[in-house]
């Protein structure tokens, strides 16, 4: 399966631990997209990388988020100090170009006790 | 920033029938707006998109059709399946912002239900 690739599928912590997700795109897709999702919504965009550079950020990204995309290949979302508002599905999608179809990933569902 | 409303929220049709989703925009300057399909626990699917140069798209039962004067948007679905039972979700992009993410503005979905 060549798809886009995240892991873990679902993740349990307490509130104020540290977490990490990563996604794995199409391997020939330059851009990446995260995405939260939570129940009964469409997903919310919020950051974006063109290879290994972090153009845009949405307003939900506080400065507990944090993203990567070293070598423009795989990107990690990191989580810190982690509130119950964080739980939510966190999605990946990758396209080959600007304003090209995105293909999601099975995300990662966070859960915070 | 873009904003996308759609309904319904819930739409229950019977084996067979025909279901229509329709989806509003605020932006003008969006000019791609896919579909996506999402079944319980799994990955938003792209099943049908369209660009603002286009009015109508068809890929077997499926069709999208696209109003750019009106801003809005739907999705129709003929011969409905018990397959066809999912969230459906519109999303709009906008070429916005010097760093051309062309991030996707999704609305909140419809369940639709397609009883045997």
């Amino acid at each position: 399966d060549t798809g886009v690739s995240q892991n873990p599928r679902h993740k349990i912590t307490k509130r104020g631990q540290n977490v990490t997700f990563r996604c794995d795109p199409i391997s020939e897709h330059n851009r990446l997209y995260w995405y939260r999702q939570t129940l009964g919504q469409g997903p919310e965009f919020l950051t974006y990388f063109q290879n290994e550079a972090q153009l845009e950020k949405s307003r939900l990204l506080s400065d507990r988020f944090s993203a990567e995309r070293p070598k423009g290949s795989f990107s990690t979302l990191e989580i810190q100090r982690t509130e119950q508002g964080d739980s939510a599905m966190y999605l990946c999608a990758s396209s080959l170009r600007g304003n090209q179809p995105q293909h999601f990933g099975d995300g990662t569902r966070l859960s915070i006790l | 920033g873009e904003n996308v409303e759609q309904h319904p929220s819930t739409l229950s049709v019977q084996e067979g029938d025909s279901a229509v989703i329709k989806c509003t925009y605020s932006d003008s300057a969006s000019n791609y707006f896919p579909w996506y399909k999402q079944e319980l626990g799994k990955r938003p699917q792209l099943i049908i998109d369209i660009r603002s140069n286009v009015g109508e798209k068809k890929d077997q039962r499926i069709a999208v059709t696209l109003n750019k004067t009106a801003k809005h948007f739907s999705l129709h679905i003929t011969e409905t399946q018990p397959e066809d039972s999912a969230v459906y979700f519109c999303a709009a992009s906008t070429p916005d912002s010097g760093a051309g993410s062309y991030q996707l503005t999704f609305g909140k979905g419809t369940k639709l239900s397609v009883i045997p």
